[in-house]
């Protein structure tokens, strides 16, 4: 299993960014997938997760409204479009694949840096 | 929303047991995971539904789930245990993932 995030970088608070996470060596459909976060020297924080056919998203509070997971089945590929971005939202973002038929996250990618400032 | 709760940090000499602990409301109704994550390095699992080990991960941790209490127990610690450790649930009722503040462990 290999799991690569990528977009992160600098962005101004209000702006939007997007992150992908290149997914491999498993059966992407088959699995639920998740985006972690972890803001500087802090703990981690739950975002956002998708089944694994799309249909069910379900959102922290702290991100609903603004962020949007998504994942496309045809390039094994997660997204996580974020809008309305602020300085609280400056962390390693995580993606990371369900277990299967499971509660747990079995495997994560090395995550990809986010940093809002103006 | 479900909270856990777990102290900031715990310290253990070498070939000790550290006990790291989950607080949470009920919690013993609830599939707890754990996870370690070494510094600058991504978050691994250690531990899933209270007390099973995946694959490669030593016989030397074991988990426990009962009441209001989840406990991580790692026997005959070594220096490379040193991490952050987080506990972490999936909350039913609103479909939400759950983690826990973490722990910082030192082995000293």
């Amino acid at each position: 299993v290999q799991l690569v995030e990528s977009g992160g970088g600098a962005v101004q608070p209000g702006r939007s960014q997007r992150l992908s996470c290149e997914a491999s060596g498993f059966y992407f459909s088959g699995y639920g997938m998740h985006w972690v976060r972890q803001a500087p020297g802090k703990g981690l924080e739950w975002v956002a997760s998708i089944s694994y056919d799309g249909l069910d998203r379900y959102y922290a509070e702290s991100t609903k409204g603004r962020f949007t997971i998504s994942r496309d089945i045809s390039k094994t590929a997660l997204y996580l479009d974020m809008s309305s971005l602020t300085v609280e939202d400056t962390a390693m973002y995580y993606c990371a694949k369900e277990g299967g038929g499971a509660t747990f996250l079995d495997h994560w990618g090395q995550g990809t840096l986010v940093t809002v400032s103006s | 929303s479900y909270v856990l709760t777990q102290a900031p940090s715990v310290s253990v000499a070498p070939e000790e047991t550290a006990r790291i602990s989950c607080g949470g409301n009920n919690i013993g109704t609830k599939s707890v995971h754990w996870y370690q994550q070494r510094p600058g390095q991504a978050p691994v699992l250690v531990m899933s539904a209270d007390r099973n080990r995946p694959s490669g991960i030593p016989d030397r941790f074991s988990g426990y789930n009962s009441g209001s209490t989840a406990t991580l127990t790692i026997s005959r610690v070594e220096a490379g245990d040193e991490a952050d450790y987080y506990c972490q649930v999936w909350h039913s009722t609103t479909n939400h993932w759950v983690f826990g503040g973490g722990t910082k462990l030192t082995v000293l």
